[in-house]
C-alpha cells in the first residue's frame, strides 16, 4: 500500500523528442506527488510537484499529468535535451495533520538524451 | 541559495564500527529526515525529527541507528555496529514547515563502504 511503481527503468531518447515517466501508486491517502532529478553524485533535487485535486501542471518544458481516478501520474519532458540526461524519481507523500511527510519513491528512471 | 550540507562525502569503515554521518540543514528549517539509496535502487525513507524527538522512524532504522541534533546546525546519524548491508548512499534532508507542499531539500549525500 506504501509503494509507487514507476516504469520504464530506462528510456532513450533523441535530442528534441518527448520523454514520458509513468507512476502508479496504490495509498489513496497520498497527496502529494513531487518528481524529483538526481544526477551522478549528488542529491534528489526537486523539480515539479503536483496535488491530486488538479490534472495537469505545466512549468517550462515539464508537465505533470495526474489521473486520480486511475492511481496514476506521469511526467512528461517536452524538447529533451542532453541536459536533462539523469534519474528521475516519482514520489508520494500524505501532508495529514500529524503526519511527517515522509517521501515515498518510485524505484527510479534513468533519462539518456542523445544528441 | 541555502542548500543542505553532508559531511563525509565517502566513509569507508570496518564491519562493527560505529560511524557517524553529519548534517547541516537550512538554516531555518525545522523538519529533519535521512533517507538512503543502496546502489542502483530507490531512495528510502529511514526517519524524520522534529522538536527534537523522532516523529517517525521506518523498519530499517532498528537499535542500530540513532539520530541526533546535537546543537542548533548540525543533525546527526549514528550507526552503532555497521554490517555489510549497511552500505549505501545516506541523504539528509530538511523542509520549514508541514506545510502542504513544502519542499524537502537533499543534501548531496554520503557514501557509506563498509567492509
Amino acid at each position: 500500500q506504501q509503494q509507487v511503481k514507476q516504469s520504464p527503468q530506462s528510456l532513450i531518447v533523441q535530442k528534441g523528442g518527448i520523454s514520458i515517466i509513468n507512476c502508479a501508486y496504490e495509498n489513496t491517502a497520498f497527496d502529494y506527488f513531487p518528481w524529483y532529478q538526481q544526477f551522478p553524485g549528488k542529491g534528489p533535487a526537486l523539480l515539479i510537484a503536483i496535488r491530486p485535486d488538479v490534472s495537469e501542471k505545466k512549468e517550462g518544458r515539464f508537465t505533470i499529468s495526474f489521473n486520480k481516478s486511475a492511481k496514476q501520474f506521469s511526467l512528461h519532458i517536452m524538447d529533451s535535451q542532453p541536459g536533462d540526461s539523469a534519474t528521475y524519481f516519482c514520489a508520494a507523500s500524505i501532508h495529514r495533520s500529524g503526519a511527517t511527510n515522509k517521501l515515498i519513491f518510485g524505484t527510479g528512471t534513468l533519462l539518456a538524451v542523445q544528441p | 541559495e541555502p542548500e543542505v550540507t553532508q559531511t563525509p562525502s565517502h566513509q569507508v569503515t570496518q564491519m562493527g564500527q560505529e560511524v557517524i554521518l553529519r548534517c547541516v540543514p537550512i538554516s531555518n528549517h525545522l523538519y529533519f529526515y535521512w533517507y538512503r539509496q543502496i546502489l542502483g535502487q530507490k531512495v528510502e525513507f529511514l526517519v524524520s525529527f522534529y522538536n527534537n524527538e523522532i516523529s517517525e522512524k521506518s523498519e530499517i532504522f532498528d537499535d542500530q541507528f540513532s539520530v541526533e541534533r546535537p546543537d542548533g546546525s548540525n543533525f546527526t546519524l549514528k550507526i552503532r555496529s555497521t554490517k555489510l548491508e549497511d552500505s549505501a548512499m545516506y541523504f539528509c534532508a530538511s523542509k520549514w514547515t508541514p506545510v502542504y507542499m513544502d519542499t524537502q531539500y537533499f543534501g548531496p549525500g554520503t557514501r557509506l563502504t563498509v567492509l
